[in-house]
């Protein structure tokens, strides 16, 4: 598999469960980021991963925790979450900031 | 703070008329501009950075400072552009790079 990969594409879940997105880039990346995509909002920044350091977190709510065990493999553990937080999650990576983003094809959050 | 506005939502254009989607943005420092799309069943893909300076797909975009504005045109439209298209805002964050991406126009262009 080649570029960014994301599992699951699609996760419903209920407010009272613990899960986990993964994120997976074949590029060399050593920069890597989580955004969150609603319906009726902009593409969301969540956290911002740099040489397996976390850089940025954009105000973002405690039930969502960002993992990144090395510079290939991003996870966002999920849990207690609410309603408000189904949307598409999407992966990217690049090379060093400020370059180029590669996007993966995103996770469908439904939280019931 | 930093902010990216695309003021349509949707935009329509007939095959070969010129088709321009409007970006500004507000930001204290130096803007660096892109221009990301998503075909139909594709993933989000970078189409073309300020910085470059080039025309891809036949798209172009200048910035213009003093309007802060970063428009995407391209003379001649084709239906396989139709998409979404995103602009968005690289800033400084602390030691981050960050992105801020406007509300996307989806662009349809009509045989």
């Amino acid at each position: 598999e080649t570029g960014v990969t994301q599992t699951p594409r699609h996760l419903v879940m209920g407010m009272t469960n613990k899960k986990s997105l993964k994120c997976e880039q074949h590029l060399g990346h050593n920069a890597m980021y989580w955004y969150k995509q609603s319906a009726k909002k902009p593409l969301e920044l969540m956290f911002v991963y740099s040489l397996e350091e976390r850089v940025e977190n954009n105000s973002v709510p405690s039930r969502f925790s960002p993992e990144c065990p090395n510079s290939s493999h991003l996870f966002l553990h999920l849990h207690t979450l609410q309603p408000e937080d189904s949307a598409l999650y999407l992966c990217a990576s690049s090379q060093g900031q400020g370059n180029e983003q590669y996007f993966g094809p995103g996770t469908r959050l439904t939280v019931t | 703070a930093q902010r990216v506005t695309q003021p349509e939502k949707l935009l329509s254009v007939f095959k070969g008329a010129p088709v321009e989607l409007k970006c500004n943005y507000s930001y204290s420092g130096s803007p660096e501009l892109f221009w990301y799309v998503q075909y139909s069943r594709q993933r989000l893909q970078l189409l073309l950075r300020h910085i470059s300076r080039e025309s891809i797909k036949g798209f172009t975009a200048d910035l213009n400072k003093g309007e802060t504005s970063f428009h995407l045109k391209k003379p001649f439209a084709q239906e396989e552009d139709s998409a979404m298209y995103y602009c968005a805002l690289e800033f400084s964050s602390g030691s981050a790079r960050q992105l801020t991406f406007g509300s996307g126009t989806q662009l349809t262009v009509l045989p």
